[in-house]
């Protein structure tokens, strides 16, 4: 089965600061979704990533996936306290339902003011 | 606005009852939906995949006749924790895909077993 891991666990930035988070797979990746949430409530898409090499960005967020599609990072440029929440990549991998997503384990983003 | 809609957003119940939970899709034809589970400070795990109209296809260590999936139109899946018990206090939330192949996701139901 296809595993997740998240790095870091937990971030703390300052406002202002850029950070990247990670999320590697141990197999190919044949979809890869980027979601923030807060807990107890449901999940905000950021982006979705299925190319190797492909870059999409959405206001401070970029999102990108490498050429062997086993990894992709999230970087946050100038942080702000709204930023703050916990990321979850979800993977869809090859031969399952479209829609059945993997999720790593989260990664928990405090932004101080 | 949500195309996938959940409700309840919370619920409280006695231990020993049943607690049904409804994922709708609004503006497609949902052919499949996916629910999941999410305790506190855990990532999500999908419990089972929803087909329409057939039975749904449970994850492995998930108890099917615990959490009864019922996917009986093309707009609405239901999730049924019956017997529900401290341990199922979590939070459940469902996904929705069709045609299109986008992916919707509710925004998920808060369980309290008491």
């Amino acid at each position: 089965s296809q595993e997740l891991e998240q790095s870091p666990q937990s971030l703390i930035v300052q406002e202002g600061k850029n950070l990247t988070i990670n999320c590697t797979s141990s197999k190919t990746l044949y979809g890869l979704y980027w979601y923030k949430q807060k807990y107890g409530e449901g999940l905000i898409f950021l982006m979705m990533l299925q190319k190797g090499g492909e870059e999409k960005s959405h206001e401070k967020i970029t999102a990108k996936l490498d050429e062997k599609k086993q990894q992709s990072s999230l970087h946050i440029t100038a942080s702000q306290p709204s930023h703050a929440g916990i990321y979850l990549c979800g993977a869809v991998s090859g031969g399952t339902s479209y829609g059945k997503l993997t999720f790593g384990q989260g990664t928990i983003l405090t932004v101080h003011p | 606005g949500a195309v996938v809609s959940q409700h309840p957003s919370r619920v409280i119940c006695k231990s020993g009852t049943s607690v049904k939970i409804e994922c709708r899709s609004l503006d497609f034809q949902a052919t499949t939906m996916f629910w999941y589970r999410q305790f506190p400070k855990q990532s999500l795990m999908l419990m089972a995949t929803s087909n329409e109209g057939s039975k749904a296809t449970y994850e492995q260590g998930v108890e099917k006749d615990k959490f009864l999936i019922n996917h009986a139109s093309l707009t609405l899946s239901t999730l049924t924790v019956t017997s529900a018990h401290p341990e199922d206090s979590s939070f459940y939330i469902c996904s929705a895909t069709g045609a299109n192949e986008k992916l919707f996701f509710g925004s998920g139901t808060q369980l309290s077993v008491l």
